[in-house]
């Protein structure tokens, strides 16, 4: 079954503290996708990016970095400094059968207190 | 990016009444759509799919009667929810998929919340 965890509900910091946000993810296909998208008060979906089954590569943009670990199939989010703005529910998706199907973890709602 | 629009981006309807949500890919030809529904402080769970010139394919749990969908152009896809009820309340997001690029991107559109009173 193709399936996405974050383990963590809800995780409240303060300003300028460092966060992991943890996915791990289930999948039979070789060939998939996995997303981090960030989701602010108004609802729109915020995309922050995509990695292929294929890259491993740690990548790092800005404050934000992400860690992805196919032996633990896993794809965490490290938000460095973090600011007030960063608050949001930010998801970690799966992508695969060839692009025709996405499935959402649930979600963790992230609060940066001042 | 490609862009994704949803109109109406919020809505307020009497239970029974029907309420119609449009999804538009503005820059490429989508053949496939999806809907999908948030509850609050929920994730997004998949509705169906929508595709061009043939009938949506629902997921379990979603009936189709009270969840038309119609995907009569490339660019559009339309979800009439029939007879809304309270419980229908939810935020709607659809999203199109970009068969121009090998990597099959999905762009979601900015949502629509429906209440129901």
């Amino acid at each position: 079954a193709q399936k996405v965890t974050q383990a963590q509900t809800e995780i409240s910091v303060v300003e300028k503290e460092d966060v992991t946000l943890d996915c791990v993810y289930e999948t039979r296909d070789t060939t998939y996708y996995l997303f981090w998208y960030k989701q602010p008060p108004s609802g729109e979906l915020v995309f922050l990016i995509r990695r292929n089954s294929f890259d491993e590569q740690n990548e790092i943009s800005g404050r934000y970095s992400w860690n992805f670990q196919k032996s633990t199939s896993s794809f965490n989010f490290t938000i460095t400094a973090s600011q007030v703005v960063d608050s949001a529910v930010y998801f970690c998706a799966l992508r695969y059968n060839y692009g025709q199907n996405f499935v959402f973890g649930p979600g963790t709602r992230l609060s940066v207190l001042p | 990016g490609a862009v994704v629009s949803q109109h109406p981006s919020w809505v307020i309807c009497k239970s029974g009444t029907s309420v119609k949500i449009e999804c538009r890919s503005l820059d490429f030809q989508a053949t496939t759509m999806f809907w999908y529904r948030q509850f609050p402080k929920q994730s997004l769970m998949l509705m169906a799919t929508s595709n061009e010139g043939s009938k949506a394919t629902y997921e379990q749990g979603v009936e189709k009667d009270k969840f038309l969908i119609n995907h009569a152009s490339l660019t559009l896809s339309t979800l009439t929810v029939t007879s809304a009820h309270p419980e229908d309340s939810s935020f709607y997001i659809c999203s199109a998929l970009d068969t121009t690029h090998i990597t099959y991107e999905q762009y979601f559109g900015p949502g629509t919340r429906l209440t129901v009173t």
